[in-house]
């Protein structure tokens, strides 16, 4: 089974920072990445598609990139409601997915 | 645009069934692929498998002996069946819409939360 590895999995920015989250695959997944954001209490929410395809209505701050084995996810300029939690997912419609352990954005 | 809403009991004890059903509003149930995914309180995410309209479905391989996803398109419903369980199936439970394809997994109904104690 592909396994899919993030790091970092604690990350201390500020207000304006320029964040990048990494997401290491066991083995070539093509584009089949995603990215989610989540915060206490909440569903995860889907932020990028298909490696660096923005979901609607995600602000452009937002960005990913990558294919085959390594994928980032970069904020260019960190913003109060930016602090959570990020995971990137491999997925596809008759494969398992798997998650990455996950990486807190905090203060 | 879909909407998602999951339901079923919060407590069961060791070695009985979970049962979840999740209730679809909004775009009708086909070309949709159906998913369960769960969190451990202060994990992180695990997915449990999914289930297209056509009944095609995958599991996870660690969870796949005690898992059965089924889906009801006329009564837009979807649900999960988890035996056996213990502790360690002490989690939110997600359920999710994906429609195939490149499109990513969303959208997501709140979660609910499923306690396994004696």
């Amino acid at each position: 089974d592909i396994q899919v590895t993030q790091s970092p999995s604690t990350l201390s920015a500020s207000v304006g920072d320029r964040v990048t989250i990494t997401c290491r695959a066991s083995q070539g997944v093509d584009s089949w990445l995603a990215w989610f954001q989540q915060k206490p209490g909440k569903a995860p929410k889907l932020l990028i598609y298909k490696a660096s395809n923005l979901e609607s209505g995600v602000p452009s701050r937002f960005s990913g990139s990558g294919s085959g084995t390594e994928f980032t996810l970069t904020i260019s300029s960190l913003q109060p409601d930016d602090f959570a939690i990020y995971y990137c997912q491999h997925y596809s419609a008759y494969s398992p997915w798997t998650f990455g352990q996950g990486t807190k954005v905090e203060t | 645009q879909v909407q998602l809403q999951e339901s079923g009991p919060g407590l069961l004890k060791p070695s009985e069934t979970l049962s979840l059903t999740c209730t679809v509003s909004g775009d009708p149930l086909s070309d949709y692929h159906w998913s369960w995914i769960r969190q451990p309180p202060g994990q992180g995410l695990e997915w449990i498998g999914q289930i297209h309209d056509s009944g095609s479905s995958n599991y996870n391989p660690s969870l796949k002996s005690r898992v059965t996803i089924s889906v009801d398109t006329s009564r837009k419903k979807f649900s999960l069946k988890l035996n056996s369980v213990t502790a360690a199936d002490t989690a939110v439970y997600f359920c999710a819409a994906y429609r195939g394809g490149w499109s990513g997994v969303g959208p997501w109904g709140q979660g609910t939360l499923v306690t396994v104690s004696s």
